[in-house]
């Protein structure tokens, strides 16, 4: 079991740039979460993959982010045309059928916009 | 917006002391969890209960809930320096408790000095 992976860990980037993260949950895991922490905060659920389909979005991702995981495995998160508001870490994790309540957090890509 | 206040938002003991922390939420769940997270890294599951369970131990940790109230505690007992981390309760972002995305609190900061 090679726990959630992130890649990038830190991103630093210019505001108006794109980018994008990449998470690989734990295999066999069927759904897949993205969170966005910044400092002092919890995590704010942004969205959920149930194998390749998104089926919830919260109000937080407005339409620069966007979200896919086209296999069903690995998933995507890209914002385009970062804002400084934007600089936060962002989590992914991911849980199995068998105990779905229970999500395994991976370490998190920091971005910070400047 | 988050359901979960911990409480205090900062705790710092001795080592060898328990520690307490409390989770208050506004909505009806069927679970509730609770999440540690080091400084700057991914959360990391600790202890689930359910809304028919009263208290719950794993280890070191002991997990009340009280649904007629909406709170929940986490008593970690013997308290080492490698607990410092902040502790965040989460709750199903909706009352069907399924794999819903969840939402945490602000945390708790705990210290635990040598």
């Amino acid at each position: 079991d090679t726990g959630v992976s992130q890649d990038p860990r830190h991103k630093i980037t210019k505001r108006g740039q794109n980018v994008t993260f990449r998470c690989d949950p734990i295999s066999e895991h069927n759904r897949l979460y993205w969170y966005r922490q910044t400092l002092g905060q919890g995590p704010e659920f942004l969205t959920y993959f149930q194998n390749e389909a998104q089926l919830e979005k919260s109000r937080l991702l407005s339409d620069r982010f966007s979200a896919e995981r086209p296999k069903g495995s690995f998933s995507t998160l890209e914002i385009q045309r970062t804002e400084q508001g934007d600089s936060a870490m962002y989590l992914c994790a991911s849980s199995w059928l068998g105990s779905q309540e229970t999500q395994y957090f991976g370490p998190g890509t920091r971005l910070l916009v400047l | 917006s988050q359901q979960g206040e911990e409480d205090p938002q900062a705790l710092s003991i001795q080592e060898g002391e328990n520690a307490t922390m409390n989770c208050s939420y506004k909505t009806s769940i069927n679970n509730l969890q609770w999440y540690r997270q080091n400084s700057g890294r991914g959360l990391v599951h600790l202890i689930l209960i359910r809304s028919n369970e009263r208290e719950k131990h794993s280890g070191r940790l002991r997990v009340t809930l009280d649904t007629s109230k909406k709170s929940s505690s986490l008593l970690i007992t013997a308290s080492r320096a490698a607990d410092t981390a902040s502790y965040f309760c989460a709750t199903p972002m909706y009352s069907g408790g399924g794999a819903d995305g969840l939402t945490f609190g602000k945390g708790t900061h705990l210290i635990i000095q040598p």
